[in-house]
């Protein structure tokens, strides 16, 4: 079965730091580019970065340029968030997603369920 | 402020005919896929729709999807009181080079 399981969220002060976790299973990791999006309570879905499967392509929103980073180790499976400088609207439920398709033709099929990141003092 | 349009709500009776309409521009809409999204409450996005109107296995007929310049639509037929959700449209955005979604439409199955 296909899988992501996000970890690492929980609450952390204004100017903190945390690095989010997304475990992949049930599928060749290494082949797939890979996207964090996340959620603010009551809010829609904001995309927050993209890695291409071989880490060549790397892409940010604009609101967390320079403050999030994102990586993945695809001998673990795993794709990482690692977010500084965060701030209380930085606080939201945060989601993996594997992405498909081929130029012009992309879409994101999976979904893990989530990790909450709170950001307060 | 979302890059694509959608209306915050709709609402229709059951076993009628509703569609969510998004609007967007050349770089997202007129020149990538369009997706769709159903949020269940407390639940991750699904997807429902890709490629502008293709349905991935297992999600019902009674949802497709269509698209015309740089706006698409998503109808859901036969409506039931299970598809009360948040529906996402979402796409690449050449210009921004990243996924640009629409703020989401509630829907009310009356």
């Amino acid at each position: 079965e296909v899988q992501l399981v996000e970890s690492g969220g929980g609450l952390v002060k204004p100017g903190g730091s945390l690095r989010l976790s997304c475990a992949a299973s049930g599928f060749t990791f290494s082949s797939y580019s890979m996207n964090w999006v996340r959620q603010a309570p009551g809010k829609g879905l904001e995309w927050v970065s993209s890695i291409s499967s071989s880490s060549s392509y790397i892409y940010y929103a604009d609101s967390v340029k320079g403050r999030f980073t994102i990586s993945r180790d695809n001998a673990k499976n795993s794709l990482y968030l690692q977010m500084n400088s965060l701030r209380a609207e930085d606080t939201a439920v945060y989601y993996c997603a594997r992405q498909l398709g081929i130029k012009y033709y992309y879409y994101m099929d999976v979904w893990g369920k989530g990790t909450t990141v709170t950001v307060s003092s | 402020q979302s890059v694509l349009t959608q209306p915050p709500s709709v609402s229709e009776a059951p076993r009628q005919r509703v569609t969510i309409s998004c609007s967007g521009s050349s770089s997202n809409i007129g020149n990538n896929a369009v997706n769709w999204y159903q949020q269940l409450p407390g639940k991750a996005p699904k997807l429902l729709i890709y490629y502008d109107d293709l349905l991935p296995s297992g999600v019902s007929d009674r949802f497709s999807g269509s698209k015309s310049g740089t706006s698409a639509s998503l109808a859901i037929s036969g409506l039931q009181s299970e598809d009360e959700a948040d529906y996402y449209c979402a796409a690449w955005d050449d210009r921004l080079n990243g996924w640009v979604f629409g703020g989401g439409t509630k829907l009310t199955v009356l």
